[in-house]
């Protein structure tokens, strides 16, 4: 069963720094993987899609990598700012199956 | 567009009630989605239609829950008899024809439900 894990559950960053997050997940058969972000009382908005034969996308400050063997993604923000804030999903897709995590709290502090 | 459209954005009931919660999807899109958050499980898929009929159901927690697309623009959750562990924020979601297995989904505000 596929499990998507999102550490840490929560992250302040100072604003203009670089940050990270992390998403890792079971099992490596996926065919890809997105990058939500949300923020409150929001539904999600799609930031980034990679596709299982891609290594990673980019959007302006936000670049997304995928490791498949590895079970690993990662999103780079750059030069955070104060409206990064927000909580962060990843979710992983195949056959007809969307798995998501349970997200990173992001605060920039300004 | 106005992207999709649910509705009530908050329904408080009491439990034993039936909630019946509403979705348009995005014009041309022809899947959509029904899922629930909670702080406890996070953002679970309950099920979804492609080109208005059930795909997967599996999501779906028990015979209370059922979900309906009659046409293309409208879509329905429904839950009979409420009860308070259904308390949660309610998202519909939708996308345009799969291709390649891409897809991008555009997600509702949500209904926030709470049965009491």
């Amino acid at each position: 069963k596929q499990e998507v894990t999102q550490i840490p559950a929560a992250l302040s960053v100072p604003e203009g720094e670089n940050l990270v997050l992390n998403c890792s997940f079971t099992d490596s058969a996926i065919y890809n993987l997105q990058w939500f972000r949300q923020d409150p009382g929001k539904g999600l908005t799609s930031l980034l899609l990679i596709q299982s034969s891609q290594r990673e996308q980019t959007s302006g400050r936000l670049n997304a990598s995928l490791d498949k063997s590895s079970g690993r993604s990662t999103l780079y923000i750059a030069a955070s700012q104060p409206g990064d804030s927000a909580t962060y999903l990843c979710a992983v897709q195949r056959d007809d199956k969307i798995i998501f995590g349970k997200g990173t709290r992001l605060h920039i502090l300004p | 567009d106005a992207g999709v459209i649910q509705s009530p954005r908050h329904e408080v009931t009491e439990m034993g009630q039936e909630v019946t919660l509403r979705c348009k999807p995005i014009s041309g899109h022809n899947s959509l989605f029904w899922y629930r958050q909670t702080m406890m499980r996070g953002l679970e898929l309950l099920i979804y239609f492609n080109n208005n009929v059930p795909i997967d159901d599996s999501g779906m927690p028990e015979d209370r829950f059922s979900a309906k697309m009659p046409n293309a623009s409208f879509s329905t959750l429904k839950i009979q008899p409420s009860e308070p562990r259904d308390s949660a924020v309610y998202f519909c979601a939708s996308s345009s024809p799969r291709t390649s297995g891409l897809e991008t989904q555009y997600f509702g505000p949500g209904t926030r439900l709470l049965v009491l």
